[in-house]
């Protein structure tokens, strides 16, 4: 089986810019979440999408957006991009909720300029 | 905000040694998972222990989980360079806002 697929590998955006971030799940998992990770907070959940519905969302702003199509791909949504928004953003998918393990993708690496 | 917290922040080793990691969390769990990254890729699961359940093992890693100290170990034996990588502790409280809560790791290295 193919893993989680996350594109792009690496983006720069200036300040104010949007961004959109792309993952592909394993075949057949149906849990989607998104996690952001930098070096002073280390990883951060943000959202979690589970049959093209949000499950669960964590502290931030609402900026950061995301959804879930029916073949359980997501996207998450940055817009009005801030400096403090550069980080590594992890896609990660399960089966199921609760307690299945997650697979993680390689993340996409933003910077912001 | 961390549920994890995980001692100590770096841990330098030889080949062949040993290799312990601990995990401390704050409010009860359902289960807990340990993962492994390589440096700037994504994270790869290791191993899920129940709340229920007192220790487990696969291949060289044995993790214990103490629910009364709020605590667990990752024990990494006869170590090796390839598992230099950073180690996190996830937890999660189950029900249905059910997300994993990660600590901010330990990164091991293994010398040859």
């Amino acid at each position: 089986k193919a893993g989680v697929t996350q594109t792009p590998r690496y983006l720069i955006k200036t300040r104010g810019q949007q961004v959109t971030l792309s993952c592909s799940p394993i075949s057949g998992h149906r849990s989607v979440s998104w996690y952001q990770q930098t070096p002073g907070q280390g990883l951060q959940f943000l959202f979690e999408y589970f049959s093209e519905t949000q499950r669960n969302k964590g502290n931030f702003p609402g900026r950061f957006s995301g959804r879930q199509f029916s073949n359980s791909r997501s996207e998450m949504n940055v817009s009005t991009l801030e400096l403090g928004d550069s980080a590594l953003y992890l896609c990660a998918s399960s089966l199921d909720r609760g307690g299945s393990p997650l697979h993680f993708g390689n993340g996409t690496r933003l910077t912001v300029t | 905000s961390q549920q994890g917290e995980e001692d100590p922040q770096a841990l330098s080793i030889q080949e062949g040694e040993n290799a312990t990691m601990n995990c401390s969390y704050k409010t009860s769990i359902n289960n807990l998972q340990w993962y492994r990254q390589n440096s700037g890729r994504g994270l790869v699961h290791l191993i899920l222990i129940r709340s229920n359940e007192r220790e487990k093992h696969s291949g060289r890693l044995r993790v214990t989980l103490d629910t009364s100290k709020k605590s667990s170990s990752l024990l990494i034996t006869a170590s090796r360079a390839a598992d230099t990588a950073s180690y996190f502790c996830a937890t999660d409280s189950g029900g249905s806002n059910y997300k994993l809560t990660f600590g901010k790791g330990t990164l091991l290295t293994v010398n040859p």
